[in-house]
């Protein structure tokens, strides 16, 4: 399995409070993702980078931000949680090379914003 | 913009039956295609992935899917299902241009074995 946590694991929190979730990857891998799950919708990107302070939007960014200050760990931050925020939040992570990019997944971060 | 359909958010099968998942893609240059799994409670994991090398592509635990261009579809199949395949499947796309690091998923096929 590739090398990616994600903390916390499980958090609930109150509409308004700021959070902030981890990836950490042992992989040195340059792109690295999230993405939040909700049903019926499959997976949707929030934000990725392609290399330390190198990010770009998603699809479903708005209420979102991100940093990547480290090749090894990839920061989302809710600026202001909203209760449609509630979801589980995936990181991946994926390489250059021939061919295509594969992306590989850490075990989630199921939020709930109350 | 590239866009995967996969067909039927649910399947269910009996044990031993033969497994189809469809997925239909549409992109305007060569995709990337991939089927990933997703147990409870886990993130996903890669089942295989088409990179024009050959359209008959297997992956892990039996599962096997075949790129039809003619038919923009890439469906997964699996002859004998087993108690342990139940899980949800999702399909994932990429082109083959240069942007080719980001995915665009389908919303996900619930499979069930039934005993």
């Amino acid at each position: 399995d590739a090398g990616i946590t994600q903390s916390p694991r499980h958090k609930v929190t109150e509409t308004g409070t700021p959070v902030t979730l981890r990836c950490h990857q042992t992989e040195n891998h340059r792109y690295m993702y999230w993405y939040r799950q909700d049903p019926g919708h499959g997976l949707r990107l929030i934000h990725y980078s392609y290399g330390v302070k190198d990010t770009d939007k998603g699809e479903v960014s708005d209420g979102y931000s991100v940093s990547r200050s480290k090749t090894e760990d990839f920061l989302l931050t809710l600026e202001s949680a909203t209760s449609s925020q509630t979801s589980v939040y995936f990181c991946a992570i994926s390489e250059t090379g021939t061919g295509p990019y594969e992306q590989y997944f850490g075990p989630g971060t199921r939020l709930t914003v109350t | 913009a590239q866009s995967v359909t996969q067909l039927g958010s649910h399947v269910s099968v009996s044990e031993g039956a033969l497994v189809l998942l469809r997925c239909n893609y549409s992109s305007s240059v060569p995709p990337y295609l991939f089927w990933y799994v997703q147990y409870p409670n886990q993130g996903l994991q890669l089942l295989l992935k088409y990179t024009s090398a050959a359209t008959l592509v297997k992956g892990i635990n039996g599962f096997e899917a075949e790129f039809k261009k003619s038919e923009t579809s890439f469906h997964l199949t699996k002859p004998s299902a087993h108690m342990s395949d139940a899980a949800e499947y999702f399909c994932a796309v990429t082109n083959s241009g240069g942007s080719n690091y980001k995915l665009t998923f389908g919303k996900g096929t619930l499979l069930t074995v039934n005993p």
